[in-house]
Protein backbone atom coordinates (compact mmCIF):
# COMPACT_ATOMS: atom_id res chain seq x y z
CA UNK A 1 0.00 0.00 0.00
CA UNK A 2 1.31 3.47 -0.03
CA UNK A 3 2.98 4.84 2.91
CA UNK A 4 4.33 8.11 3.52
CA UNK A 5 7.34 8.68 5.72
CA UNK A 6 7.61 11.52 7.94
CA UNK A 7 10.50 13.07 9.51
CA UNK A 8 12.03 13.34 12.51
CA UNK A 9 9.33 11.79 14.87
CA UNK A 10 10.37 13.96 17.46
CA UNK A 11 12.35 17.01 17.30
CA UNK A 12 13.43 19.76 20.54
CA UNK A 13 14.83 23.41 19.12
CA UNK A 14 15.82 26.31 20.95
CA UNK A 15 13.55 29.78 20.57
CA UNK A 16 14.68 32.10 17.30
CA UNK A 17 15.72 28.87 15.22
CA UNK A 18 14.14 27.07 12.28
CA UNK A 19 13.26 23.15 12.12
CA UNK A 20 12.28 21.33 8.39
CA UNK A 21 10.14 18.33 8.97
CA UNK A 22 10.20 16.05 5.87
CA UNK A 23 7.41 14.00 4.56
CA UNK A 24 8.40 11.73 1.76
CA UNK A 25 5.83 9.06 -0.33
CA UNK A 26 8.09 5.78 -0.60
CA UNK A 27 6.45 3.93 -3.58
CA UNK A 28 4.04 6.69 -5.18
CA UNK A 29 4.16 10.01 -6.52
CA UNK A 30 2.32 12.61 -4.69
CA UNK A 31 1.72 15.59 -6.73
CA UNK A 32 -0.05 16.95 -3.81
CA UNK A 33 0.55 16.88 0.13
CA UNK A 34 -0.94 18.21 2.69
CA UNK A 35 0.15 19.42 6.28
CA UNK A 36 -1.33 19.73 9.50
CA UNK A 37 -0.75 21.10 13.01
CA UNK A 38 -2.72 19.34 16.06
CA UNK A 39 -2.58 20.93 19.49
CA UNK A 40 -3.35 18.36 22.33
CA UNK A 41 -6.70 17.17 22.75
CA UNK A 42 -7.61 18.54 19.22
CA UNK A 43 -8.24 17.71 16.16
CA UNK A 44 -6.41 18.31 12.85
CA UNK A 45 -6.13 21.69 11.41
CA UNK A 46 -4.78 21.87 8.15
CA UNK A 47 -2.37 24.11 7.80
CA UNK A 48 -0.90 24.30 3.92
CA UNK A 49 -1.78 22.08 0.68
CA UNK A 50 1.63 21.45 -0.83
CA UNK A 51 1.66 21.38 -4.91
CA UNK A 52 4.86 19.56 -6.43
CA UNK A 53 6.24 22.09 -8.74
CA UNK A 54 3.97 25.18 -7.47
CA UNK A 55 3.53 27.54 -4.30
CA UNK A 56 1.91 25.96 -1.88
CA UNK A 57 -1.83 27.12 -1.04
CA UNK A 58 -1.75 28.17 2.80
CA UNK A 59 -5.35 28.31 4.86
CA UNK A 60 -6.57 31.42 5.98
CA UNK A 61 -4.95 32.47 9.23
CA UNK A 62 -1.86 30.56 8.35
CA UNK A 63 1.80 32.84 7.52
CA UNK A 64 3.68 31.58 4.77
CA UNK A 65 6.27 32.93 5.32
CA UNK A 66 6.72 31.10 8.70
CA UNK A 67 6.21 27.87 7.46
CA UNK A 68 7.82 27.64 4.73
CA UNK A 69 6.84 24.87 2.44
CA UNK A 70 8.92 23.22 -0.93
CA UNK A 71 7.78 20.22 -2.27
CA UNK A 72 10.54 20.18 -5.23
CA UNK A 73 10.13 16.48 -6.20
CA UNK A 74 7.39 14.01 -6.60
CA UNK A 75 7.89 12.27 -3.77
CA UNK A 76 9.17 14.57 -0.92
CA UNK A 77 7.38 17.70 0.32
CA UNK A 78 9.07 19.65 3.22
CA UNK A 79 7.85 22.14 5.99
CA UNK A 80 10.24 24.58 7.64
CA UNK A 81 9.03 26.53 11.15
CA UNK A 82 10.72 29.64 11.07
CA UNK A 83 11.99 31.64 13.91
CA UNK A 84 10.11 29.14 16.13
CA UNK A 85 8.69 30.30 19.28
CA UNK A 86 7.03 28.19 22.56
CA UNK A 87 3.52 28.48 20.72
CA UNK A 88 4.51 26.60 17.47
CA UNK A 89 5.43 23.12 20.15
CA UNK A 90 2.78 21.36 18.41
CA UNK A 91 1.96 17.69 16.14
CA UNK A 92 2.50 18.24 13.05
CA UNK A 93 1.28 16.05 10.68
CA UNK A 94 1.91 15.12 6.80
CA UNK A 95 -0.70 13.74 4.49
CA UNK A 96 -1.24 12.91 0.34
CA UNK A 97 -3.78 12.03 -1.72
CA UNK A 98 -3.03 7.95 -3.53
CA UNK A 99 -6.15 6.32 -5.33
CA UNK A 100 -8.46 8.77 -4.70
CA UNK A 101 -7.85 8.45 -0.48
CA UNK A 102 -5.66 9.87 2.02
CA UNK A 103 -1.95 8.04 3.42
CA UNK A 104 -0.73 9.90 6.59
CA UNK A 105 2.79 10.22 8.12
CA UNK A 106 3.44 9.26 11.69
CA UNK A 107 3.83 13.14 12.66
CA UNK A 108 6.42 15.00 14.41
CA UNK A 109 6.37 15.89 17.76
CA UNK A 110 7.80 19.88 17.91
CA UNK A 111 9.23 21.28 21.31
CA UNK A 112 10.43 25.06 21.27
CA UNK A 113 11.94 25.33 24.20
CA UNK B 1 -20.47 8.75 29.66
CA UNK B 2 -19.32 11.80 28.02
CA UNK B 3 -17.83 15.17 28.67
CA UNK B 4 -17.50 18.13 26.15
CA UNK B 5 -15.64 21.50 26.65
CA UNK B 6 -12.10 21.81 26.52
CA UNK B 7 -11.43 18.07 25.98
CA UNK B 8 -12.50 15.91 23.69
CA UNK B 9 -15.74 13.88 24.04
CA UNK B 10 -15.31 10.70 25.42
CA UNK B 11 -17.10 7.46 25.00
CA UNK B 12 -16.95 4.80 27.69
CA UNK B 13 -17.63 1.24 26.79
CA UNK B 14 -17.11 -2.23 28.03
CA UNK B 15 -14.81 -4.66 26.11
CA UNK B 16 -17.07 -6.95 23.92
CA UNK B 17 -20.37 -4.78 23.63
CA UNK B 18 -20.65 -2.18 20.82
CA UNK B 19 -19.74 1.18 20.24
CA UNK B 20 -21.31 4.32 18.39
CA UNK B 21 -19.24 7.29 17.41
CA UNK B 22 -21.22 10.09 16.26
CA UNK B 23 -20.24 12.96 13.60
CA UNK B 24 -21.73 16.40 12.98
CA UNK B 25 -20.36 17.34 9.34
CA UNK B 26 -20.37 20.81 8.10
CA UNK B 27 -20.64 20.47 4.30
CA UNK B 28 -23.67 19.73 2.32
CA UNK B 29 -21.98 19.50 -0.65
CA UNK B 30 -19.49 17.18 0.90
CA UNK B 31 -18.77 13.70 -1.47
CA UNK B 32 -16.95 11.74 0.60
CA UNK B 33 -15.87 10.92 4.10
CA UNK B 34 -13.85 8.87 5.91
CA UNK B 35 -13.32 8.02 9.50
CA UNK B 36 -9.65 7.35 11.14
CA UNK B 37 -8.30 6.30 14.01
CA UNK B 38 -5.53 8.10 15.99
CA UNK B 39 -3.31 6.59 18.87
CA UNK B 40 -1.55 8.89 21.12
CA UNK B 41 2.02 10.26 18.85
CA UNK B 42 1.03 8.69 15.81
CA UNK B 43 -0.78 9.99 12.44
CA UNK B 44 -4.08 9.07 11.88
CA UNK B 45 -4.92 5.47 10.64
CA UNK B 46 -7.32 5.21 7.98
CA UNK B 47 -10.64 2.33 9.37
CA UNK B 48 -13.70 2.90 6.67
CA UNK B 49 -14.76 5.49 3.77
CA UNK B 50 -17.91 5.85 2.24
CA UNK B 51 -19.20 7.88 -0.51
CA UNK B 52 -22.32 10.65 -0.59
CA UNK B 53 -24.15 8.32 -2.97
CA UNK B 54 -24.15 5.46 -0.36
CA UNK B 55 -25.84 5.40 3.05
CA UNK B 56 -24.30 2.36 4.34
CA UNK B 57 -21.06 0.52 4.41
CA UNK B 58 -19.75 -2.41 6.29
CA UNK B 59 -16.42 -3.33 6.74
CA UNK B 60 -14.46 -5.72 9.27
CA UNK B 61 -15.98 -5.19 12.52
CA UNK B 62 -16.94 -1.45 11.51
CA UNK B 63 -19.43 0.15 9.58
CA UNK B 64 -20.09 3.48 8.57
CA UNK B 65 -23.55 5.03 8.39
CA UNK B 66 -24.58 8.30 6.41
CA UNK B 67 -27.41 10.42 6.85
CA UNK B 68 -27.22 13.52 4.72
CA UNK B 69 -30.58 14.89 5.38
CA UNK B 70 -29.20 15.81 9.01
CA UNK B 71 -25.43 15.75 8.14
CA UNK B 72 -24.46 13.20 10.26
CA UNK B 73 -21.95 10.25 10.35
CA UNK B 74 -21.66 7.64 12.82
CA UNK B 75 -18.74 4.73 13.35
CA UNK B 76 -20.39 1.43 14.62
CA UNK B 77 -17.45 -0.71 16.15
CA UNK B 78 -18.66 -3.96 17.32
CA UNK B 79 -17.41 -6.53 20.34
CA UNK B 80 -15.40 -3.56 21.10
CA UNK B 81 -12.12 -4.83 22.05
CA UNK B 82 -9.21 -2.97 24.29
CA UNK B 83 -7.22 -1.81 21.32
CA UNK B 84 -9.72 -0.07 19.70
CA UNK B 85 -9.12 2.68 22.01
CA UNK B 86 -8.36 5.66 20.32
CA UNK B 87 -9.62 8.77 19.17
CA UNK B 88 -11.18 8.62 16.58
CA UNK B 89 -12.53 11.48 13.75
CA UNK B 90 -14.53 11.52 10.67
CA UNK B 91 -13.50 14.01 7.88
CA UNK B 92 -15.64 15.11 4.75
CA UNK B 93 -13.88 16.10 1.41
CA UNK B 94 -15.69 18.16 -1.19
CA UNK B 95 -14.89 18.56 -4.58
CA UNK B 96 -14.59 22.52 -4.64
CA UNK B 97 -12.04 22.50 -2.20
CA UNK B 98 -8.77 20.83 -4.09
CA UNK B 99 -9.48 17.33 -2.20
CA UNK B 100 -8.84 19.07 1.37
CA UNK B 101 -10.09 16.97 4.02
CA UNK B 102 -11.98 18.54 6.98
CA UNK B 103 -11.68 16.86 10.08
CA UNK B 104 -14.27 16.64 12.89
CA UNK B 105 -13.69 17.51 16.70
CA UNK B 106 -12.85 14.10 17.61
CA UNK B 107 -14.02 11.49 19.85
CA UNK B 108 -11.92 9.51 22.43
CA UNK B 109 -12.87 6.18 22.97
CA UNK B 110 -12.18 3.91 26.26
CA UNK B 111 -12.33 0.38 26.31
CA UNK B 112 -12.79 -0.57 30.13
CA UNK B 113 -12.52 -4.86 31.07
Amino acid sequence: GAVVSQHPSRVICKSGTSVKIECRSLDFQATTMFWYRQFPKQSLMLMATSNEGSKATYEQGVEKDKFLINHASLTLSTLTVTSAHPEDSSFYICSANFGGGYTFGSGTRLTVV
Amino acid sequence: GESVGLHLPTLSVQEGDNSIINCAYSNSASDYFIWYKQESGKGPQFIIDIRSNMDKRQGQRVTVLLNKTVKHLSLQIAATQPGDSAVYFCAEKWDGTASKLTFGTGTRLQVTL
